[in-house]
């Protein structure tokens, strides 16, 4: 029973393509979050939906777009890739973005090695 | 902006006691949390201080100090297993929304040798 699924686990792709990598959550919360995690396993917010909506909008490349279609579901999708985003990207979910809501589960992580 | 600082590196034998330090600066914050990262996998929920104090959990214990902008995650009798990178972050207020984020330090990997 997987709590948060990503696809694909690897992603290896040539520069100036476009790619989308999907998050699933079946812990019924409200909250999910894109992390990028770079070469020196720094990890940063990216986006952050609640209910559908956007609520984190980090400083990104407007190359990345996040989607919600239903909250369970957060996607990713990048255009016109570069070798700069090779990375490891991970999906989260905590229950709600009150307080007392601060324990975030991450999926397995997408590896993307762009060439 | 918000800054957060914990040793790069830490090697410990098995059995013995670590302490991970962690300090920040940061506007709004709303409490500390720690993760632990095995090579190649996701991190994961270790502990969380909202208050100053000492919060346990089996083997692993964290310390909050809001009044010195300090934290620390102790591992006891420590494992192979632990071997680890271990992350501090800090929940603060994401400008602009009613929404926190967490914002990560650069992390700590744990060696235990045998």
């Amino acid at each position: 029973d997987t709590a948060v699924s990503q696809t694909p686990k690897y992603l290896v792709t040539q520069m100036g393509n476009d790619k989308s990598i999907k998050c699933e959550q079946n812990l019924g919360h409200d909250t999910m979050y894109w992390y990028k995690q770079d070469s020196k396993k720094f990890l940063k917010i990216m986006f952050s939906y609640n209910n559908k909506e956007l609520i984190i909008n980090e400083t990104v490349p407007n190359r990345f777009s996040p989607k919600s279609p239903d909250k369970a579901h957060l996607n990713l999708h990048i255009n016109s890739l570069e070798l700069g985003d090779s990375a490891v990207y991970f999906c989260a979910s905590s229950q709600g973005r009150a307080l007392r809501d601060s324990r975030q589960y991450f999926g397995p992580g997408t590896r993307l090695t762009v060439t | 902006g918000q800054s957060l600082e914990q040793p790069s590196e830490v090697t410990a034998v098995e059995g013995a006691i670590v302490q991970i330090n962690c300090t920040y600066q940061t506007s709004g914050f709303y409490g500390l949390s720690w993760y632990q990262q095995h090579d190649g996998g996701a991190p994961t929920f270790l502990s969380y201080n909202g208050l100053d104090g000492l919060e346990e959990t089996g083997r692993f214990s964290s310390f909050l100090s809001r009044s010195d902008s300090y934290g620390y995650l102790l591992l006891q009798e420590l494992q192979m297993k632990d071997s680890a990178s271990y992350f501090c972050a800090v929940r603060d207020r994401y400008s602009g929304a009613g929404s926190y984020q967490l914002t990560f330090g650069k992390g700590t990997k744990l060696s235990v040798i045998p």
